[in-house]
């Protein structure tokens, strides 16, 4: 089945030691995302890749890189974790842009937690 | 500043029962909508979506209603049935000038409970 994986499902990271998180997808879209999710908080867009058009939020924190070597892969790099980025990551992906082709589909995500 | 808002965060329904599940917006550009359902350890899985140019759209037992003077729209299930039982999330989009649209605005989600 076609699909978006996360791995690793749960990652325990050390307060500065930088992490990386991955994800590859089957669906052969054009478009991947990273969501940081808080308990309770909606899913907050962190950056997305266009092919290789990199996209990243106003409000994301340096801290926060991406890398999409080819279309099936995207990972997401924290260089130094702080507490306050425990959290839930996911990726999604979608077709293309466009009304009706955003439909994003998602990875089952990876808990971090910061010790 | 939340752009998409849920207010309920937890809903409980019979079995068999109407779940409505409601969803407010506050930017008037959003012009297409969709409803997620996620269960616990899983990522968000799509449900069913709106466009602007509708008030309704209908997909087995789940229909969504748009009322855009109210910038409301809410999801219908119905029956309810025990498997229904998972977070929604209401999310919003809008098209970019030249660029299309992609980007997602979330709500919080609201739990429902279906009780057999």
């Amino acid at each position: 089945d076609a699909m978006v994986i996360q791995n690793p499902r749960y990652q325990v990271t050390q307060f500065g030691k930088p992490v990386t998180l991955s994800c590859s997808q089957t669906l052969n879209h054009n478009v991947m995302y990273w969501y940081q999710q808080k308990s309770s908080q909606a899913p907050k867009l962190l950056f997305h890749y266009y092919d290789k058009d990199f996209n990243n939020e106003a409000d994301t924190p340096d801290n926060f890189q991406s890398r999409r070597p080819n279309t099936s892969f995207c990972f997401l790099d924290i260089r130094s974790p702080g507490l306050g980025d425990a959290a839930m990551y996911l990726c999604a992906t979608s077709r293309d842009k466009g009304i009706g082709k955003n439909i994003q589909y998602f990875g089952a995500g990876t808990r971090l937690s910061v010790l | 500043d939340q752009q998409v808002k849920q207010n309920s965060p937890s809903l409980s329904v019979q079995e068999g029962r109407i779940s409505i599940l409601n969803c407010d917006y506050t930017n008037s550009m959003f012009d297409y909508f969709l409803w997620y359902k996620k269960y616990p350890a899983e990522g968000p899985t799509f449900l069913i979506s709106i466009s602007s140019i509708k008030d309704k759209n209908e997909d087995g037992r789940f229909t969504v209603f748009l009322n855009k003077s109210a910038k409301h729209l809410s999801l219908h299930i119905v029956p309810s049935q025990p498997g229904d039982s998972a977070v929604y999330f209401c999310a919003a989009s809008y098209a970019y000038s030249g660029a299309g649209s992609y980007q997602l605005t979330f709500g919080k989600g609201t739990k429902l409970s279906v009780i057999p």
